[in-house]
């Protein structure tokens, strides 16, 4: 299957500081790519839609100058978690799907653990 | 708004019994999907399920959808103790991979 790949896997950071996670499609183009969280033994909840040379599309609730989203090529999508707070600390995952008629399926990458001391 | 609603959330059960997790939706959709989530990690896809009356198998795992009940049915047989994950089913009502996912079942197998 296609492989979504993010980057990094973990971070800490310290509070009020930002940190920047990247997610790549590596063999396909995806003009959307979708951001969730995962609070410890929860489900993931739909952040925001990244959009291809243009603003992201944000979910209730979902601060957007909070959570910025750039998504300045087809292969790559990053969400910075700008002035971070130990709320913040979560498991953030990245999905694309390569969009064809008989390839529905949305690829997922490997997660990204934030832990905001 | 979409609902997915998973039921049990929570199923221990003893290796060799048959179970199955039931996925309920709110909105018209014929495409659903089932993931593994282990501890720690990421999504794994199980199936994907595009049409009314489809069934997938995959070793001890198969997964059925019904888009007039809206549900879908991910049966366990005979499980093994490596089965113990968290299974999610989720749904994309609107064809753009914008995917909604039920809370999960946490799946405890018992050697």
């Amino acid at each position: 299957g296609a492989v979504v790949s993010q980057h990094p896997s973990w971070v800490i950071c310290k509070s009020g500081t930002s940190v920047k996670i990247e997610c790549r499609s590596l063999d396909f183009q995806a003009t959307t790519m979708f951001w969730y969280r995962q609070f410890p033994k929860q489900s993931l909840m739909l952040m925001a839609t990244s959009n291809e040379g243009s603003k992201a599309t944000y979910e209730q609730g979902v601060e957007k100058d909070k959570f910025l989203i750039n998504h300045a090529s087809l292969t790559l999508s990053t969400l910075t978690v700008t002035s971070a707070h130990p709320e913040d600390s979560s498991f953030y995952i990245c999905s694309a799907s390569p969009g064809t008629l008989t390839n529905a399926e949305a690829f997922f990458g490997q997660g990204t653990r934030l832990t905001v001391v | 708004e979409l609902k997915v609603e998973q039921n049990p959330l929570f199923l221990s059960m003893q290796e060799g019994k048959n179970y199955t997790i039931y996925c309920n939706y709110s909105t018209t959709s014929d495409r659903l999907y089932w993931y593994r989530q282990d501890p720690g990690k990421s999504l794994e896809s199980l199936f994907v399920l595009l049409s009314n009356g489809a069934v997938k198998q995959e070793g001890r795992l198969m997964a059925s959808l019904d888009t007039k009940a809206r549900l879908s049915t991910l049966h366990i047989t005979a499980a093994v103790h490596d089965l113990s994950a968290t299974y999610f089913c989720a749904v994309d009502i609107n064809r753009d991979d914008k995917i909604i996912f039920g809370k999960g079942t946490r799946l405890h197998i018992l050697p």
